[in-house]
């Protein structure tokens, strides 16, 4: 079963720091991984879209790594902004197969808080 | 400014009733998405559309329906065969296939009264 796992489910920083959410994934055969910010009810806005050749993708602040060896990714978010506090979620695309529907596998996100 | 729009933000709805969301896009897209939200849960497909009049279940339709007779209209049916509706709703739109990122729009929260 596709699965995708996000650690961890929260977390809280300080305005300034560094940070870095961790996704691990179990989606084959592997096409490519989204990582999304969502903000407290509004829709996810993309960060990025990474295949299986890259691994290193930045946007920003914002950095997401992949290694589809181990098949872990992660996203680093440097010198944090209160407008950083959102749920960041990473999802999975299956290989197309037909149907339109791509397989995306979502995780249950990672809710940060960034505090004064 | 382009965008994808949802109505209503917030939607109460009694037990047995049928209600529709709306979802309209004017990014030119053709392909578009019905998603729902659980506390604590991922994402998950219930209907797509890749064109006009043709859509597609999800891995959750049931108790729920649509319509694609437009290009930028896919309106969310949610019925009384529904059992748990309450959730956070989310349509979303794309150009294409692929590597081609999705555009969300703000979300409908349904709650059941």
């Amino acid at each position: 079963k596709n699965q995708v796992e996000q650690s961890p489910q929260s977390l809280i920083i300080l305005e300034g720091k560094n940070c870095t959410l961790q996704c691990n994934y179990t989606v084959s055969p592997f096409s490519n991984l989204r990582w999304y910010k969502q903000d407290t009810g509004r829709g996810p806005v993309s960060l990025t879209i990474m295949t299986f050749s890259e691994n290193t993708k930045s946007n920003g602040r914002y950095t997401a790594t992949l290694d589809a060896d181990t098949k872990q990714s992660s996203l680093h978010i440097t010198a944090s902004q209160l407008s950083d506090s959102a749920s960041y979620i990473c999802v999975v695309a299956g290989r197309y197969s037909g149907g339109g529907a791509d397989g995306l596998t979502f995780g249950k996100g990672t809710h940060l808080i960034i505090q004064p | 400014d382009g965008g994808i729009t949802q109505s209503p933000k917030y939607l109460f709805r009694k037990e047995g009733q049928n209600v529709t969301l709306s979802c309209e896009q004017n990014l030119n897209h053709d392909a578009m998405y019905w998603y729902r939200q659980d506390p604590g849960q991922g994402l998950r497909l219930i209907y797509y559309s890749q064109i006009v009049n043709d859509f597609q279940k999800g891995d959750i339709a049931e108790g729920y329906s649509v319509s694609r007779e437009k290009k930028e209209s896919f309106p969310l049916t949610v019925t009384s065969a529904q059992k748990n509706p309450t959730a956070f709703y989310l349509c979303a739109s794309r150009a294409g296939t692929g590597w081609v990122p999705y555009t969300f729009g703000s979300g409908t929260r349904l709650t059941v009264v």
